[in-house]
């Protein structure tokens, strides 16, 4: 059972607009920590995809977009493309355990 | 460029010992936190642990204290994470991670080690 909580999956056509959730609490992401998301393709390491709640690294297109509240964060991808196709992961840091901490993945499918 | 290249896969039996390396390059490697993440087959990411090769700080993940040891040489700029008596549920695709705080983000990951522990 993953600290942070995803929806295991979800979907979309090309074109359209999705959303990824990730539910923490009071000792993560509900004390202040920053969330972070990875997506990692098909057969691939994981890859930075925003950081700081809303960042995007260099070379990340602007249709990913992260937001935070409370004990919750998003990230919102628009105009879905069939290269974005892969598993999303948020992450933060927990005060209780002292240690980083990953959400269980979500699998994005472009119908 | 930052890069982390990390040892090949490894096949062993329950009960060997292993270590597989991360190779830092490209950045100070004494200023930067590098950590480890499993990824069991058909699974999530899950942190395991992290060093600081600047002091040899070491952090682990309470579900893997005890299980697993990461260490660091500086002087080849490279880390470590061994398992002394492997078992057959340690088999998993190992990814190395950089830093540059606690609580900060994984900036840059290696390619990954994939372990395999089978009789």
């Amino acid at each position: 059972q993953s600290v942070l909580t995803q929806s295991p999956s979800v979907s979309g056509a090309p074109g359209q607009r999705v959303t990824i959730s990730c539910t923490g609490s009071s000792s993560n992401i509900g004390a202040g920590y920053d969330v972070h998301w990875y997506q990692q393709l098909p057969g691939t390491a994981p890859k930075l995809l925003i950081y700081g709640n809303s960042n995007r690294p260099s070379g990340v297109p602007a249709r990913f977009s992260g937001s935070k509240s409370g004990t919750s964060a998003s990230l919102a991808i628009t105009g879905l493309q069939a290269e974005d196709e892969a598993d999303y992961y948020c992450q933060s840091y927990d005060s209780s355990l002292s240690g980083w901490v990953f959400g269980g993945g979500t699998k994005l499918t472009v119908l | 460029e930052v890069q982390l290249v990390q040892s090949g896969a490894e096949v062993k039996k329950p009960g060997e010992s292993l270590k597989i390396s991360c190779k830092g390059s490209g950045y100070s490697f004494t200023s930067y936190w590098i950590g480890w993440v499993r990824q069991m087959p058909g699974k999530g990411l899950e942190w395991m642990g992290i060093i600081y090769p600047g002091d040899s700080d070491t952090r682990y993940s309470p579900s893997f204290q005890g299980q697993v040891t990461i260490s660091a040489d500086r002087s080849i700029s490279t880390a470590y994470l061994q398992w002394s008596s492997l078992k057959a549920s340690d088999t998993a695709m190992y990814y190395c991670v950089s830093a540059w705080a606690v609580a900060s983000y994984f900036d840059y990951w290696g390619q990954g080690t994939l372990v395999t522990v089978s009789s």
